[in-house]
Order: C-alpha cells, then structure tokens, then sequence
C-alpha cells in the first residue's frame, strides 16, 4: 500500500524531554512537510524540505528541528525549548513545487502530549 | 504571503440537506485543495482544484481562479459528512497555505 505512515499515534512526554516524532513515504515524493494543529484551529508550517538533505522553516519553526538523509524519511524532533508542545502533529508529502501536478497528501498524525 | 479565507466558520444542516462552502484567497495559486478533517484527524484530500469545476459523488467543487475563490458544495449531506473542512492554496514554490476551516455538523 502506498502512503504516508506516522507513529506513534500518541506520545506522552514529559516537560524538559526531547521527543521525535517519525514519518515515512513509500511515494516516491520529493518534498515533506510537517504541521502543527491546536484543538479547533487550522494547520500551521513547522518545517518542509523539497529535497533530501535540504529543508527550509515555515511559519513556527521555534523550538523544532527536523533532518531529511533520505528521500523516504522526515523526522521531527520537538525539543524542551518549544514552549507549548501539546498538539495534533501532521506530515504531508507531495512532488516537487515544480512539477505541474503538485498535490498533497498527510499521514494520520502524532498526538502529542506533555504532561 | 498569500490570504486564505473560508466561510462560514460553522455550518449545522439536516440531514439531505445541501450547502455550499467558500474560499476566497488573496493571490493568484498554482494548486488549490479541498480537505475533510474527519473526527479521528485524518486529513481525507476531496479535491485538488487549481481550476475549473470537478465532482465526485455528492461533492463537487468549482475554482474561479481569475476571480481568487472556490466552492465546494455538498449535496443531500449525510452524518459522516460532519467535520472540518479546509481549503489550501499554493502560490509558486511556496507550501500549501490553510484557511481555518468550516466547521460543519450534520444532524440527523
């Protein structure tokens, strides 16, 4: 089966505690993405990269970080200095910006609790 | 960057009943999608819109791209139709912008 796997489903961390979060492709996507959702909002940019070895912030990047050493992989590292970590985690794929059909697709998401 | 604006926020219909949602966005996009955010957070793609009018089912979808808005209208709407949905846009080699979604719960 094609798609986008994330795991896990829940994470209980504790406040201080580095945390990543996991996200695979079987695709053959070039660019990855990560967003952040709090209850009742939309979706927000944390990081995406269009191709390995290479990502680039979106809009709240502080406090995250992310790597891209294959194609199929995008971890997300949250780490004890993002203030508010508690929220709904969701990773996307697509093809290239550059290619004329550029959907997107997301994975069922990471909920991700501190305590 | 570019503006992305859905309305209405929240929506209640009885069941059969048909609606229309919109997104008007402030710039030109070379991708445009429809999602529905069912109750476990799946994000489900609807459709990938940038242009011109597709149907699928009870859902269909028009994009008016020179006019900066899209519609997507349900039909005689069911209870598992209940959700959020979004609209996104793409402008350039940007990534897929959010608006904040309707809300929409179907009663029975």
């Amino acid at each position: 089966d094609g798609g986008i796997t994330q795991s896990p489903k829940y994470l209980f961390r504790k406040e201080g505690q580095n945390v990543t979060l996991s996200c695979e492709q079987n695709l053959n996507h070039d660019a990855m993405y990560w967003y952040r959702q709090d209850p009742g909002q939309g979706l927000r940019l944390i990081y995406y990269s269009q191709i390995v070895n290479d990502f680039q912030k979106g809009d709240i990047a502080e406090g995250y970080s992310v790597s891209r050493e294959k194609k199929e992989s995008f971890p997300l590292t949250v780490t004890s200095a993002q203030k508010n970590p508690t929220a709904f985690y969701l990773c996307a794929s697509s093809t290239a910006s550059g290619v004329s059909y550029n959907e997107q697709f997301f994975g069922p998401g990471t909920r991700l609790t501190v305590l | 960057g570019i503006q992305v604006e859905q309305s209405p926020p929240d929506l209640i219909l009885q069941e059969g009943a048909n609606s229309t949602l919109r997104c008007n966005f402030s710039d030109s996009v070379n991708n445009l999608q429809w999602f529905h955010q069912n109750p476990w957070g799946q994000l489900i793609n609807l459709f990938y819109i940038p242009s011109g009018t597709k149907q699928n089912g009870r859902l269909s979808a028009t994009t008016v791209a020179t006019e900066r808005y899209s519609l997507l209208y349900i039909s005689s709407s069911q209870t598992t139709d209940s959700g959020v949905y979004f609209c996104a846009v793409k402008s350039g080699n940007t990534p897929l912008v959010f608006g904040k979604g309707t809300r929409l719960s179907v009663i029975a």
